[in-house]
């Protein structure tokens, strides 16, 4: 069974611009979650999507938005990039949406804003 | 003051030796409990979950234990292999707190030959 597929692998931007994100979750799972990585904060949440619907949070501007499709696939929209964006963008799915259910992560997506 | 970064804490066992990861939470409400594997320019790898109701779970070669009483949970790794050398994070569910994972810092282990 193929893992979280997440494209594209490397990314760069300038200010101002913005960017999309996307993910496969692994077939069968219906929630994709999305974790912002830095070496400042860490992995910090960003949202959850559950049967195209945003079950979850987290406290990041509204400039991080995400959608997620009928066969479950995802995509993740930064708008007005600042250099503070710059991140590996994870991307996670799990079969349902309550907790307690193992999560598995895609190898991310590398942002560099210049 | 301004972070400039996660100062990850290092743990550096010998080749064989038993690996001991620990982690504090500080969330009475946490029911259910991961730790992962991170390796460099890849994205974190499962090892092992847990709930609350439980004091220890064994997996191949891993075994966490969970301390409700002072919060605390460990992952051990029995015969330490090059291979396990990696950033390890553990990460909470909150119950009521949606269904986000909170993760901790994370801990460097180097395994030496």
């Amino acid at each position: 069974k193929a893992g979280v597929t997440q494209t594209p692998r490397y990314l760069i931007k300038t200010r101002g611009q913005q960017v999309t994100l996307s993910c496969s979750p692994i077939s069968g799972h219906r929630s994709v979650s999305w974790y912002q990585q830095t070496p400042g904060q860490g992995l910090q949440f960003l949202f959850e999507y559950f049967s195209e619907t945003q079950r979850n949070k987290g406290n990041f501007p509204g400039r991080f938005s995400g959608r997620q499709f009928s066969n479950s696939r995802s995509e993740m929209n930064v708008s007005t990039l600042e250099l503070g964006d710059s991140a590996l963008y994870l991307c996670a799915s799990r079969v349902g949406s309550s907790g307690g259910e193992k999560l598995f992560f895609g190898s991310g997506t590398q942002l560099s804003v210049l | 003051g301004e972070s400039v970064g996660l100062h990850l804490p290092t743990l550096s066992v010998q080749e064989g030796d038993n690996s001991i990861i620990n982690c504090a939470y500080s969330n009475s409400a946490s029911d259910y409990f991961i730790w992962y594997k991170q390796e460099s320019g890849k994205g974190p790898q499962f090892i092992i979950d847990i709930r609350s109701n439980m004091d220890k779970r064994q997996g191949q070669r891993v075994t966490v234990l969970l301390n409700k009483t002072v919060k605390h949970l460990s992952l051990q790794i029995a015969a330490t292999q090059p291979g396990d050398s990696a950033v390890y994070f553990c990460a909470e569910n909150i119950r009521g707190g949606g269904n986000k994972l909170t993760f901790g810092t994370g801990t460097q282990l180097k395994v030496e030959l």
